[in-house]
């Protein structure tokens, strides 16, 4: 059974480049969250996607998106790339129901470290 | 809104001596509560969960956490520690609406480090 994957593990940009992060969820899993986890913090929220739209925010701006495909995986994109983008940025999955057997775990991926230079 | 408080960024420990990480949270409505290691380089792993069940939460590598409601507290504790536990630690809360989990919010982190 596959976890989360994700793409690619390290890349390095310039300031204003772009950048498009790819992830496929645990198998079972419908739904793809993506957290921001700076040096020495905790993993922010970004967004969260599931049916292929993007079901709830945290406070990040425009210049980060995402998709989410058929096939449940997911990609985020940031525009025109800031030195304070530098950071790891995890992939989650989960189910998108909290019953007896689903508890709002999320399982996380080794993610994407980007540094921006 | 919730919101977590992880006391002390870092704990060291002798290899052998009780583990007790600490915990406050803040929520609005009954929180479902996590505890998150994270190994060097890599993503996080559930160690374990409180889900308003029984409110003394065991999980893996011999953790376990207790739900205080009176003290919005969710404490990570275990007996002795090993080499092998070094590592960082996250507390996280999730705000879940509806039967859906939307998104966890998370503590700063504390690193452990074990002495031998």
């Amino acid at each position: 059974d596959a976890g989360v994957t994700q793409s690619p593990t390290h890349l390095i940009k310039t300031r204003g480049q772009q950048v498009t992060l790819r992830c496929s969820p645990k198998s079972g899993h419908d739904t793809v969250s993506w957290y921001q986890q700076a040096l020495g913090q905790g993993p922010q929220f970004i967004f969260q996607y599931y049916e292929e739209e993007e079901r709830q925010r945290g406070n990040f701006p425009d210049r980060f998106s995402g998709h989410q495909f058929p096939n449940y995986s997911s990609e985020l994109n940031v525009n025109a790339l800031l030195l304070g983008d530098s950071a790891l940025y995890l992939c989650a999955s989960s189910s998108p129901r909290v019953d007896g057997n689903n508890t709002g775990e999320l399982f996380f991926g080794e993610g994407s470290r980007l540094t921006v230079l | 809104a919730q919101s977590v408080t992880q006391l002390g960024s870092h704990v060291s420990v002798s290899e052998g001596a009780l583990v007790l990480l600490r915990c406050n949270y803040s929520s609005s409505v009954p929180p479902y509560l996590f505890w998150y290691v994270q190994y060097p380089n890599q993503g996080l792993q559930l160690l374990l969960k409180y889900t308003s069940a029984a409110t003394l939460v065991k999980g893996i590598n011999g953790f376990e956490a207790e739900f205080k409601k009176s003290e919005t507290s969710f404490h990570l504790t275990k007996p002795s520690a090993h080499m092998s536990d070094a590592a960082e630690y996250f507390c996280a809360v999730s705000l879940v609406s509806g039967g859906s989990n939307y998104k966890l919010t998370f503590g700063k982190g504390t690193l452990l480090t074990v002495n031998p």
